[in-house]
């Protein structure tokens, strides 16, 4: 039963690069969502999407960009790599609603040089 | 907009100890509330929840009930482990799209 899968688990990065982080789940989950967890500051959400083919902005969107193409798949893509996006990224999904809890995966920790 | 604001760590209890670990919102709506626990190297993973007023959500020996007067959905365990030592994140979701909103966290240290 994998739940929420993120690949990769890590990743160095310089800045400038690009890259993408992927996000699948396989509970047939409505809505997925992109945080970031840096130290004291809980999570904060950047992008999330309420079903295939629909984004939109969180609470932190600048310096990122989401695809939802598929219904379990939700992309994060970081077009120019900062210092700043040094994080440990999480992907969730749930069902609709507002009763029903997030499901996350292991996370992906991304260091910019 | 929605805040959730939680009790600021870290916190230290001896095995058996009772804890307490304090948390309050503000939300525009009615919404669910959530306690995630989140383990070293891990992501965080539900441990328990409410879904209206004086709802109590309970699991492995934690609680919490939804207090609306009060805008509180403390967490409580009579006597904690070891196997308690995590970060605990307080969090909101509410009726707008299922958003959540999360606290800061609070890390527990739970020594024998």
């Amino acid at each position: 039963n994998a739940g929420v899968t993120q690949t990769p688990k890590f990743r160095v990065l310089k800045t400038g690069q690009s890259m993408t982080l992927l996000c699948a789940q396989d509970m047939n989950h409505e809505y997925m969502y992109w945080y970031r967890q840096d130290p004291g500051m809980g999570l904060r959400l950047i992008h999330y999407s309420v079903g295939e083919g629909t984004t939109a902005k969180g609470e932190v969107p600048d310096g990122y960009n989401v695809s939802r193409l598929k219904k379990q798949n939700f992309l994060l893509g970081l077009e120019s790599a900062a210092p700043s996006q040094t994080s440990v990224y999480f992907c969730a999904s749930s069902e609709g609603g507002y009763t029903g809890e997030l499901f996350f995966g292991e996370g992906s920790r991304l260091t910019v040089l | 907009g929605d805040s959730v604001t939680q009790m600021e760590g870290p916190v230290t209890l001896s095995e058996e100890a009772f804890l307490t670990i304090n948390c309050t919102y503000t939300a525009t709506g009615y919404p669910s509330l959530f306690w995630y626990v989140q383990y070293p190297g891990e992501g965080l993973q539900l441990l328990l929840k409410a879904t209206k007023a004086d709802d109590k959500g309970s699991n492995k020996g934690f609680e919490a009930t939804y207090r609306k007067e009060t805008t509180s959905f403390h967490l409580e365990k009579g006597s904690v482990q070891v196997s308690d030592s995590a970060v605990y994140f307080c969090a909101l979701k509410d009726t707008n799209a299922g958003k959540s909103t999360f606290g800061d966290g609070t890390t527990l240290t739970v020594k024998p």
